[in-house]
């Protein structure tokens, strides 16, 4: 079974500059999880998607950040602009269902660095 | 809100067994997951408990207590590959989202 993919692994960009992150969850998972995990810290929800609807987004500082899964599969997350502290690791999880152990699957991340 | 405890780092030698302990404290509990997450690469599961008690899974095994907000990852006969960060988190009652601890980084040396 094919892992969660996500794209491009490593980002550098200068401040006020935008970036774009992709995920491609498992095959069949409903959910979809996007969080940013800074250096040092455990990852924190930024925004959950269920199919293509949003779940939970108290999190994400909408101000910059913005995020869409159109058709309940692949999902985009979006800075515009980046600022220093969006520096972090972005991952992408997904999930089959809301219920039970509902286990996270995780891709590899998108190391972003903001100069 | 939640507010999640564990140790930052921890050390232990090959072979032997180490305890990882981590507190939370939350409104409509509705499970405590553990991961694994080595340098670099994203979290993997490793375990799942809703209920109080035990529950074992190889060398690793993870104890819950609700009434005391409190969780164990047990991990034996350990192996230099299980130097990571080991990530506790928690799950409420109509939340489905995981609210995750910063983790404690074990170094396993020879």
């Amino acid at each position: 079974e094919a892992g969660v993919a996500q794209s491009p692994r490593y980002k550098i960009i200068e401040k006020r500059q935008s970036v774009a992150f992709w995920c491609n969850p498992i095959s069949g998972h409903a959910t979809l999880y996007w969080y940013q995990q800074i250096l040092g810290q455990g990852p924190k929800l930024l925004i959950q998607f269920q199919n293509n609807g949003v779940v939970d987004d108290s999190q994400l500082p909408k101000d910059r950040f913005s995020a869409e899964r159109l058709k309940g599969v692949d999902s985009t997350l979006k800075i515009q602009p980046a600022k220093l502290e969006d520096s972090a690791v972005y991952l992408c999880a997904s999930s089959l269902t809301l219920a039970g152990v509902d286990e996270q699957f995780f891709g590899p991340g998108t190391r972003l660095t903001v100069l | 809100g939640q507010n999640i405890d564990q140790p930052t780092e921890m050390t232990a030698t090959e072979g032997a067994i180490v305890q990882i302990n981590c507190t939370y404290q939350t409104s409509g509990f509705n499970g405590l997951f553990w991961y694994q997450q080595h340098a670099g690469e994203a979290p993997t599961f490793l375990s799942y408990n809703v209920l109080d008690g035990l529950e074992e899974k190889g060398r690793f095994s993870s104890f819950l207590s609700r009434s005391k907000g409190y969780s164990y990852l047990l991990l034996k006969e350990l192996q230099m590959k299980d130097s990571a960060s080991y990530l506790c988190a928690v799950r409420r009652t109509g939340f489905q989202k995981l609210v995750f601890g910063t983790g404690t980084r074990l170094l396993v040396s020879p």
